[in-house]
């Protein structure tokens, strides 16, 4: 089955506790994203990857990080969580074909307290 | 500051009848715009799409309307389904070497009442 896959779905850390969220998808796909959801200001775009080594700062990139070594994989990474952190995260990949979109991840609810 | 604007919070349709959700962006770099739906506990997929070289866009039930004169957009969903209950994102993106960096609104909840 296409798809994209988030792990893990559910995370509760602590300020300044290192993590990664891992994002894998089996569609070939060059492009992948990272978006954050909070209430009032639906998604916003993080970090981007057109491919293999090549990534660039959405909207919102402070406090994160991510790396492309593979095409299959973007993992996002905090390096020191703050609670305005707290947010839901998706995955996103597509191929270059724009018509049809991103296929997002289920998602990862994170609290940071 | 939104560059793609969703100012209808929620939306409730009786079933059978036409939904019409709305969208209106700001940057004019913006050339192709899409259309998601959301389902609680899952994540966005992708609904339609439409180029700003045109000015509709039709999928079944599902209609996209580009007005770049208004920088506005429309999603026509009809008939309208139980099963159409989500929340729709508008999205869009600007053409720069690629499609990647997409803008999304922040979404309409839609009901659909039976």
């Amino acid at each position: 089955e296409a798809q994209v896959t988030q792990n893990p779905r559910y995370l509760i850390t602590v300020t300044g506790k290192k993590l990664t969220v891992t994002c894998s998808q089996n569609m070939n796909h060059e492009y992948m994203s990272w978006y954050r959801q909070d209430p009032g200001l639906g998604l916003r775009q993080i970090y981007y990857s057109m491919n293999v080594e090549v990534t660039d700062k959405g909207d919102v990139p402070e406090g994160y990080k991510v790396s492309r070594k593979e095409k299959r994989n973007f993992p996002l990474i905090l390096e020191s969580p703050s609670p305005n952190q707290t947010s839901l995260y998706f995955c996103a990949s597509s191929a270059r074909d724009r018509n049809y979109g991103y296929t997002f991840g289920s998602g990862t609810r994170l609290t940071v307290v | 500051d939104q560059q793609v604007k969703q100012n209808s919070p929620s939306l409730s349709v009786q079933e059978g009848r036409i939904s019409i959700l709305n969208c209106d962006y700001t940057n004019s770099m913006f050339d192709y715009f899409l259309w998601y739906k959301k389902y609680p506990a899952e994540g966005p997929t992708f609904l339609i799409s439409i180029s700003s070289i045109k000015d509709k866009n039709e999928d079944g039930r599902f209609t996209v309307f580009l007005n770049k004169s208004a920088k506005h957009l429309s999603l026509h969903i009809v008939p309208s389904q139980p099963g159409d209950s989500a929340v729709y994102f508008c999205a869009a993106s600007p053409y720069s070497g690629g499609y990647q960096k997409v803008t999304f609104g922040i979404g309409t909840k839609l009901q659909v009442i039976p």
